[in-house]
């Protein structure tokens, strides 16, 4: 149980077009979705949280108008990069938690490149 | 200073060696502590999970939590070439509270 996926896990755009990805919890209600980057040999760094049929909460220095955030339903949440630059280009991965339950599941990523 | 500090490695042992990791934080608030394994190009998978102080073993996979330090370990016994990863500690304040990742540490054990 408990799996989370993740749809595409590879992506190549050109810049200046918008990607979107989705995050799913396949056997588990997710009331709140995480999304993360990661860029090569560092940690995750956590870009937003979503609670379903809420706005998305962003950390610092993270651009709402950028990384739209969609979580509409209780195993569906999405992430669109619009307008990519290739500085977007990063490893970007989901986690899923089911209330206030102190795992987080985390799906197995999405490999974004902006050419 | 980050809130947690982890040694990025690589950190190899022989196979069948135990494989010591370990974290500290500087957030006497952290309450909740975990170890997730992350091998290349996928997410990661969570290993242990610990609330507080105190030991915990599940296999091969042993974690310690020392709040008065602020120092978290995670030993493997009998390591395997399969255990080869990058190993990220976790912890967070409480239930429902975001978590805060150390860096990572890359693990190589040789065959």
């Amino acid at each position: 149980g408990a799996v989370v996926s993740q749809h595409p896990s590879r992506v190549i755009c050109k810049s200046g077009t918008s990607v979107k990805i989705e995050c799913r919890s396949l056997d588990f209600q997710a009331t709140t979705m995480f999304w993360y980057r990661q860029f090569p040999k560092q940690s995750l760094m956590l870009m937003a949280t979503s609670n379903e049929g809420s706005k998305a909460t962003y950390e610092q220095g993270v651009e709402k108008d950028k990384f739209l955030i969609n979580h509409a339903s209780l195993t569906l949440s999405t992430l669109t990069v619009t307008s990519a630059h290739p500085e977007d280009s990063s490893f970007y991965i989901c986690s899923a938690r089911q209330g206030r339950q102190e795992t987080q599941y985390f799906g197995p990523g999405t490999r974004l490149l902006v050419l | 200073q980050k809130e947690v500090e982890q040694d990025p490695g690589p950190l190899s042992v022989p196979e069948g060696a135990i494989v010591s990791l370990n974290c500290t934080y500087s957030n006497s608030a952290f309450q909740y502590f975990m170890w997730y394994r992350q091998y290349s190009r996928k997410g990661p998978e969570l290993l242990m999970y610990t609330y507080s102080s105190g030991n915990k073993e599940d296999g091969r996979f042993t974690a310690q939590v020392d709040k008065s330090s602020k120092y978290i370990s995670l030993f493997i016994r009998d390591s395997q070439p399969s255990d080869s990863a990058t190993y990220l500690c976790a912890m967070r304040r409480g239930a429902g509270n975001k978590l805060t990742f150390g860096g990572g540490t890359r693990v190589l054990v040789k065959p």
